[in-house]
């Protein structure tokens, strides 16, 4: 597809499982990012890929958070054992480069119970 | 504590008539601003950017007046169209540095017909 897309668009699961959000970025964008936006709140910077790597992780809320790329294209978000308060949006955004525009996914809504 | 604020939630307009969207931030060092625009189920989607050199920019029927000393920005939609009806988001940071722009919570633009 031309644009940005995230799967599951809708996850709900229980409390302490594991869940992982996949991220297929605009083709040739090598720069990546993980947002999350929680009820009330804007949006809040995760993790930034360039390529491959990951040179800025600093907005990854704990280590149960963890996001890999691989083939400079496809990125997952993993969250493990999941709480309540992980609840929230979570979008993905591609750019050429990373001074680039950002093009945003739909985002995947996950409900943790 | 919010570092990019939209005070306003919500703002109803009557269409034609001007929409004016308002942005205020706190810190002095940012020197990059945008606009993005979200449609429900939808990413957000790049509008308008200003760079602090400027006070001013216009893409069509969109304009960005930048107020450095008030730290305040403004969105201005004129004519406004019952399509424009959407969020919109403010966010700051540093030109070049797109993993770290601050967002704002959003306001959300009713046009009516």
């Amino acid at each position: 597809g031309a644009g940005v897309s995230q799967s599951p668009s809708n996850k709900v699961t229980e409390k302490g499982k594991d869940v992982e959000l996949r991220c297929d970025p605009i083709s040739g964008h090598t720069a990546l990012y993980w947002y999350r936006q929680r009820l009330g709140q804007g949006l809040e910077f995760l993790i930034y890929f360039q390529g491959n790597s990951a040179p800025d992780k600093s907005g990854l809320p704990s280590d149960r958070f963890s996001a890999e790329r691989t083939g400079e294209s496809v990125s997952t978000l993993t969250i493990q054992r999941t709480q309540q308060e992980d609840s929230a949006v979570y979008l993905c955004a591609s750019s050429a480069d990373r001074t680039g525009e950002l093009f945003f996914g739909e985002g995947s809504r996950l409900t943790v119970l | 504590d919010q570092q990019v604020k939209q005070n306003s939630p919500s703002l109803s307009v009557q269409e034609g008539r001007i929409s004016i969207l308002n942005c205020d931030y706190t810190n002095s060092m940012f020197d990059y601003f945008l606009w993005y625009k979200k449609y429900p189920a939808e990413g957000p989607t790049f509008l308008i950017s200003i760079s602090s050199i400027k006070d001013k920019n216009e893409d069509g029927r969109f304009t960005v007046f930048l107020n450095k000393s008030a730290k305040h920005l403004s969105l201005h939609i004129v004519p406004s169209q019952p399509g424009d009806s959407a969020v919109y988001f403010c966010a700051a940071g540093h030109a070049g540095n797109n993993r770290k722009l601050i967002w704002g919570l959003g306001t959300s633009l009713a046009v009516n017909p």
